[in-house]
């Protein structure tokens, strides 16, 4: 069975306070490991998709890497407007392969 | 363009109440889904439609009902719901009905009195 643990469950940073946020997966034959950003009562919106160790991507202040074992979402200089909870997600080659798995979130807040 | 529309952003129905949920997306994507996600939880995945059919049911109650009327729409059809079914419900799709990228909606908040 696909798992992810998200750490840490809560973050708060200054404002240019760069910090990163760990997603742990155990997964049988990785197809994809999928970061998202969720806003209080709106649906996730697409950050990254990572397929193979060593990837990285990147998309304005943040930065999306992959291990065989876990990911990284790297935050720079954070600004109040990156408040959000990031979510982390696999699907795996066993099963219902397009069924995702989700961590539980971080959740970070950025004081100005 | 990486749009997921859903309508209504809010609803609040009774017990007794039918409602409807609608999704919509113009991808050209072929899988979409239903989710439903619980205060501070993950979704959870209700529903999933590869090519306008039915291909997973996740034992969701039968007062849930899905419908694919063609391939940029997805309903969701509410009857007899419960309390406890009060939730944020989420449609996503994508290009294909295996590992793919999932593009959400901005979700339906429930409320049941």
């Amino acid at each position: 069975e696909d798992q992810v643990t998200q750490s840490p469950e809560a973050l708060r940073l200054q404002e240019g306070e760069s910090s990163s946020l760990n997603c742990s997966y155990t997964v049988s034959g990785l197809r994809g490991l999928f970061w998202y950003r969720q806003d209080p009562g709106k649906g996730p919106e697409f950050l990254f998709t990572l397929y193979s160790a060593g990837e990285e991507k990147e998309k304005e202040r943040l930065k999306a890497t992959l291990t065989k074992k876990e990911s990284f979402l790297h935050i720079t200089a954070p600004k109040p407007e990156d408040s959000a909870t990031y979510l982390c997600a696999v699907q795996g080659a066993s099963g219902g392969s397009y069924i995702p798995t989700f961590g539980r979130g971080t959740s970070l807040i950025v004081h100005p | 363009d990486t749009e997921v529309t859903q309508t209504p952003k809010h609803l609040v129905m009774g017990m007794t109440n039918k409602k409807s949920l609608k999704c919509e997306q113009h991808m050209g994507h072929r899988a979409m889904y239903w989710y439903k996600q619980k205060a501070k939880k993950p979704p959870e995945l209700m529903f999933v439609y590869s090519y306008e059919k039915l291909s997973i049911n996740e034992s969701v109650p039968s007062r849930f009902s899905p419908e694919c009327p063609n391939s940029s729409l997805l309903n969701l059809h509410l009857h007899a719901l419960q309390p406890e079914d009060s939730a944020l419900y989420l449609c996503a799709s994508s290009q294909i009905a295996g590992p793919d990228t999932q593009y959400f909606g901005p979700g339906t908040r429930l409320t049941v009195l």
